[in-house]
């Protein structure tokens, strides 16, 4: 296992239109993590789940931002209606359960909306 | 709610000179801190980490960092740098009682390098 991989690793799309980003976490870890990164700024947490269930979306930026998790294993971040705002690095992290484990992150899906 | 400041946006230094990159956090519960590390093009990389215990922790690349509860402090220390050191540094935090890994980040610290 080489790690957290994430697809595509750029994307450029126009304004209006609906754009999903892939995670493939390391596959003993039941818990997965999405953040957003915008220029000049740490990662913001965005959503977590815990195997398929999403425990945590009260931080999505808005309603246009969903995640799914349906096997446990890969998740999607989608965005409908993109805007020039979401232009940002997409992040996805995952860890083993408990409460000592570390965060993997993937290398990021820098999505620029034009 | 936890956040996290981190005092310098930019630090340069010279090559084999020590360094102190400095985190303060926020929070009304208990915390686990974190240090990140991002080199260009590249993920998060994990630091160091206190979780509890002693209070210096050390981490890998020569890293370490001292938890100081009054300060409400986590500042990240090299006594020698090296070129391959200049990276984004982040501080981060989460609530220690949820284990959710949902990390605070504070906006980052440019180390620089200069030889």
């Amino acid at each position: 296992d080489t790690g957290v991989s994430q697809d595509p690793r750029h994307k450029i799309t126009k304004r209006g239109q609906n754009v999903t980003f892939r995670c493939d976490p390391i596959s003993e870890h039941n818990r997965l993590y999405w953040y957003r990164q915008t220029l000049g700024q740490g990662p913001e947490f965005l959503t977590y789940f815990q195997n398929e269930a999403q425990l945590e979306k009260s931080r999505l930026l808005s309603d246009r931002f969903s995640a799914e998790r349906p096997k446990g294993s890969f998740s999607t971040l989608e965005i409908q209606r993109t805007e020039q705002g979401d232009s940002a690095m997409y992040l996805c992290a995952s860890s083993l359960g408990g409460v000592n484990t570390e965060a993997f992150f993937g290398q990021g899906t820098r999505l620029t909306v034009v | 709610a936890q956040s996290v400041t981190q005092l310098d946006s930019q630090v340069p230094v010279f090559e084999e000179a020590p360094v102190e990159l400095r985190c303060n956090y926020s929070s009304s519960v208990s915390v686990y801190l974190f240090w990140y590390v991002q080199y260009p093009n590249q993920g998060l990389q994990l630091l160091l980490k206190y979780l509890s215990g002693s209070t210096l922790v050390k981490g890998i690349n020569g890293f370490e960092a001292e938890f100081n509860k009054s300060q409400t402090s986590f500042h990240l220390r090299k006594p020698s740098v090296h070129i391959s050191d200049t990276a984004e540094y982040f501080c981060a935090v989460t609530r220690a009682s949820t284990g959710a890994n949902n990390l605070f980040f504070g906006t980052g610290t440019r180390l620089t390098v200069i030889p």
